[in-house]
């Protein structure tokens, strides 16, 4: 079956620095999908980047970039010159495929981001 | 172009009884997914809706059941409330392509009492 394990409950960081959220699955899958989606408090999930399996290069997005290792299994979001509006939840995701169409997402835990001035 | 959007917003209900969600999709797109967030299980699929049909569902109950019309629009209904429906309950859409990124509301907060 296929799992996202997300080990940081929870990380600190001071604004303008990077910080790195870890992410590694699990599948038997050769063609799949990791999502990386930001919830404030307000509780939308906001999505940030995207990485396909057979992507030879890293996603990134503006201050986002995705540290893809698929040997490794792991999909890390990394978070430049961090702001105080990046304090936030941060789950991974993977795309589940359950039959021939349609997606389902499976996620994380999660990771709790505090970021501080 | 507008988000997804859900309403209510927040609900109270008692056990027992039954809850309508809605949730309005991205305009352009055909596919809405259902997820529950609970802070025990975290955030499980429910079921997923694609030009009024369901394409795919989660493992929860028959008391979950959800519908979609031909504007694309989406509602849930929960039967026969249990004290562990209480839940941020979170519709996404997408263009319905497989693998393709979906996009959430803000969510529903229910409270059962």
């Amino acid at each position: 079956a296929q799992k996202i394990t997300q080990t940081q409950p929870g990380m600190f960081v001071q604004e303008k620095e990077a910080v790195t959220l870890d992410c590694t699955y699990d599948t038997s899958d050769q063609s799949y999908g990791l999502f990386w989606y930001k919830q404030p408090s307000s509780g939308e999930m906001i999505f940030l980047i995207y990485q396909g399996s057979y992507d030879e290069q890293n996603a990134t997005e503006g201050r986002y970039s995705l540290n893809f290792q698929k040997a490794r299994k792991s999909a890390n979001l990394v978070i430049s010159a961090s702001q105080l509006g990046d304090s936030a939840m941060y789950f991974c995701a993977m795309r589940e495929c359950l039959n021939q169409a349609g997606t389902a997402l499976i996620f994380g835990k999660g990771t709790t981001l505090s970021v501080s001035s | 172009k507008a988000g997804v959007t859900q309403t209510p917003r927040y609900l109270i209900k008692t056990r027992g009884q039954q809850v309508t969600l809605s949730c309005s999709p991205i305009s352009g797109h055909r596919s809405v997914s259902w997820y529950q967030q609970t802070p025990g299980q975290g955030l499980q699929f429910l079921f997923e809706y694609f030009s009024e049909t369901q394409r795919n569902k989660g493992n929860f109950p028959g008391r979950f059941s959800g519908r979609q019309f031909s504007n694309s629009r989406s509602e849930m209904n929960v039967s026969t409330l249990e004290l562990g429906d209480s839940a941020l309950y979170l519709c996404a859409s997408s263009q319905g392509l497989v693998g393709e990124t979906q996009y959430f509301g803000p969510g529903t907060r229910l409270l059962v009492l």
